[in-house]
């Protein structure tokens, strides 16, 4: 079946710097990925979502590249700030009923 | 804006009890699913329901049952509490057909003891 996994536990960034998040799956047929943003005590909350007849979309301050060649998903939060803290999830469309795979998460420190 | 509730923020339960955690969407979603979210696993799908009275299992339905008697509710009902059932519950619901998009709740904190 589908596995999704992210290539870091934890990210550490000074406030004002870039942010990068990695996401790799297994599925080549899967069709739709998203993001989510899980602050302390909190539900998972969308980010940003892209399709797979897109290589790229963005948000504000956020980018998702998606390459389906060798299978790997990304996200870019431009100049970070203290309340970007969270943990990052991605997941990845899979299957019928519209289910989401998850990726283990992402912890993302911002230092000032 | 879309409201998912779930009953409980913080719950503790004995080993052995019959533990009900509650969720309910406002937004007339198809969809509706229960994930435990445990440290270094990211979120695994126990059940899911795709309309009222149908249920499907999820990746890790072991231990677990769920009812969906009105499309706004769904339940997560631990037959038997165990320890190793401690856990984040997070409920979540999606619009359905084409509708990847999922919409969560806050979460419950369940410490079985």
């Amino acid at each position: 079946g589908e596995s999704v996994g992210l290539h870091l536990p934890t990210l550490s960034v000074q406030e004002g710097d870039n942010s990068i998040i990695n996401c790799a799956y297994s599925n080549s047929a899967s069709d739709y990925f998203i993001w989510y943003k899980q602050e302390s005590g909190k539900g998972p909350q969308f980010i940003i979502d892209i399709r797979s007849n897109m290589d790229k979309r963005q948000g504000q301050r956020v980018t998702v590249l998606l390459n389906k060649t060798v299978k790997h998903l990304s996200l870019q939060i431009a100049a970070t700030q203290p309340g970007d803290s969270a943990v990052y999830f991605c997941a990845v469309g899979s299957g019928g009923y519209n289910k989401l795979i998850f990726g283990a998460g992402t912890r993302l420190a911002v230092h000032p | 804006d879309v409201k998912v509730t779930q009953s409980s923020r913080y719950l503790v339960k004995r080993t052995g009890e019959k533990v009900f955690l509650e969720c309910v969407q406002d937004m007339d979603h198809e969809n509706m699913f229960w994930y435990r979210q445990d440290p270094g696993l990211g979120l695994r799908l126990i059940y899911f329901s795709y309309d009222v009275k149908m249920k499907e299992k999820g990746d890790i339905p072991e231990g677990y049952s769920v009812s969906r008697e009105k499309k706004e509710r769904f339940s997560l009902i631990l037959e038997s509490a165990s320890t190793n059932q401690t856990s984040m519950y997070l409920c979540a619901s999606s619009i359905g057909t084409d509708g990847y998009e999922q919409y969560f709740g806050p979460g419950t904190r369940l410490t079985v003891t």
